[in-house]
């Protein structure tokens, strides 16, 4: 079953602008993880923030973690036509790392 | 070595086929997971193998038969498929206990079943 919405579905934006997608989910967790997925490939794990942080970067990267709301967000600085792909939040809800669920999903395209 | 390599990258079969997929890791890894994806929907979890023993089962159904026969392999036979299982099929590997929760992902498998 589907842990978390993502929002927006798709987001298209222009080179050299920020990228913002948010993630939320029902039950607690241990710590919330980003993956990007190129078109039809598999995915890529890029920053994963536990759950007593509340923010963390990486590079172009920032992600915001609220457990009190049960949401997070990834902002991508500075986009480049080359992080056009999907991305996806996941969560360890179940209680077990090895048990992801993933969010729906946001298509980002970064038009050049 | 970050990769995990999924053979093939494409296959056709027919519903009363028997066919294989393979996967393969050298990161050390003793946590392996297939996963099953949709078009344009998130990838859904399949199995879990543990230090080479099934531990996590989806309640996915019997025409999908995962093996692990060393801690650097993972199969997944499959046998009477229908229409609905042609996706994109994911293999990842992580690590146990410390670090864990970074799964590495393969190309994956893209199945067309007619």
């Amino acid at each position: 079953s589907q842990q978390g919405e993502e929002d927006p579905q798709a987001l298209s934006i222009q080179e050299g602008e920020n990228a913002t997608m948010n993630c939320s989910y029902k039950t607690s967790i241990n710590n919330l993880q980003w993956y990007r997925q190129n078109s039809g490939r598999g995915l890529v794990h890029l920053i994963l923030i536990r759950s007593n942080e509340r923010e963390k970067h990486s590079g172009r990267l920032r992600v915001t973690l609220d457990t009190s709301k049960k949401s997070s967000s990834l902002l991508i600085t500075a986009s480049r036509a080359a992080d056009t792909a999907s991305y996806f939040c996941a969560t360890d809800s179940s209680g077990s790392a090895r048990q992801l669920t993933f969010g729906s999903g946001t298509q980002l395209t970064v038009l050049p | 070595d970050t990769e995990v390599t999924q053979t093939p990258k494409h296959l056709v079969m027919g519903m009363t086929n028997k066919k294989s997929l393979k996967c393969e890791q050298h990161m050390g890894h003793r946590a392996m997971y297939w996963y099953k994806q949709k078009a344009k929907k998130p990838p859904e979890l399949m199995f879990v193998y543990s230090y080479e023993k099934l531990s996590i089962n989806e309640s996915v159904p019997s025409r999908f038969s995962p093996e692990c026969p060393n801690s650097s392999l993972l199969n997944l036979h499959l046998h009477a498929l229908q229409p609905e299982d042609s996706a994109l099929y994911l293999c990842a590997s992580s690590q146990v206990g410390q670090g864990g929760d970074i799964q590495y992902f393969g190309a994956g498998t893209r199945l067309s079943v007619l």
